[in-house]
């Protein structure tokens, strides 16, 4: 069964670090998101992603952030200089028709 | 305001029960609903979607949407101990899409063998 695939799985790095988030969506789908999870809390939407450009983005998705779709199959998340509290699972997820998401296993952030 | 409201839980049931998990929202906007099972340490996973009022069956799992009251169940009929799990409601205006998902905190249910 096609899936989302997050690389890597964990990821650690110091406080003011520049760090990228990597995905493989669904072959067929065109749409594709972030989401975060801290520990405890909520899935939160941060950004939406169709036809190479952002649709709609969050309150989160400050300046700090940025997506990009460098290539046919990879969509990715920059986080440019982190802080401590971005620390989260960052999830991926792609969609065919903007409608049902499908998410990847996501990829744990830990900001010292 | 986008707040979706759902018990944390742990709720625990004995195997073979009928579970019934829900979430109330304030957003009369919201249109299409979702419940997400999610195991620890993993992406949620669909497992039900629906548009507006209505119920949905899928094998042991039914979904009901109450827009009137702003209230939505889960209900997960003979449970097994795999079952086990975090179930995340979601809900958006627009079908999951541009405005992105609403999620709740989720509830953690507990199968016992």
């Amino acid at each position: 069964e096609p899936e989302v695939t997050q690389t890597p799985s964990h990821q650690v790095t110091q406080m003011g670090q520049e760090v990228i988030l990597r995905c493989v969506p669904i072959s067929n789908h065109l749409y594709f998101y972030w989401y975060r999870q801290i520990l405890g809390q909520k899935v939160e939407f941060l950004v939406s992603f169709y036809n190479n450009e952002i649709s709609e983005k969050s309150e989160i998705f400050d300046d700090q952030f940025s997506v990009e779709r460098p290539d046919g199959s990879n969509f990715t998340l920059k986080i440019r200089s982190t802080k401590l509290e971005d620390s989260a699972m960052y999830f991926c997820a792609s969609s065919e028709t903007g409608e049902k998401l499908f998410f990847g296993s996501g990829t744990q952030l830990s900001v010292l | 305001q986008k707040e979706v409201e759902q018990d944390p839980g742990p709720l625990s049931v004995p195997e073979g029960a009928i579970v019934s998990l829900n979430c109330t929202y304030s957003n009369s906007a919201f249109q299409y609903f979702m419940w997400y099972r999610q195991y620890s340490r993993k992406g949620p996973e669909l497992l039900m979607y629906t548009y507006s009022s209505g119920n949905k069956e899928d094998g042991r799992f039914t979904a009901q949407v109450d827009k009137s009251s702003k209230y939505i169940s889960l209900f997960i009929r003979d449970s097994q101990p795999s079952d086990s799990a975090t179930y995340l409601c979601a809900m958006s205006e627009s079908g999951g899409g541009a405005d992105g998902l609403t999620f709740g905190k989720g509830t953690h249910l507990i199968i016992q063998p």
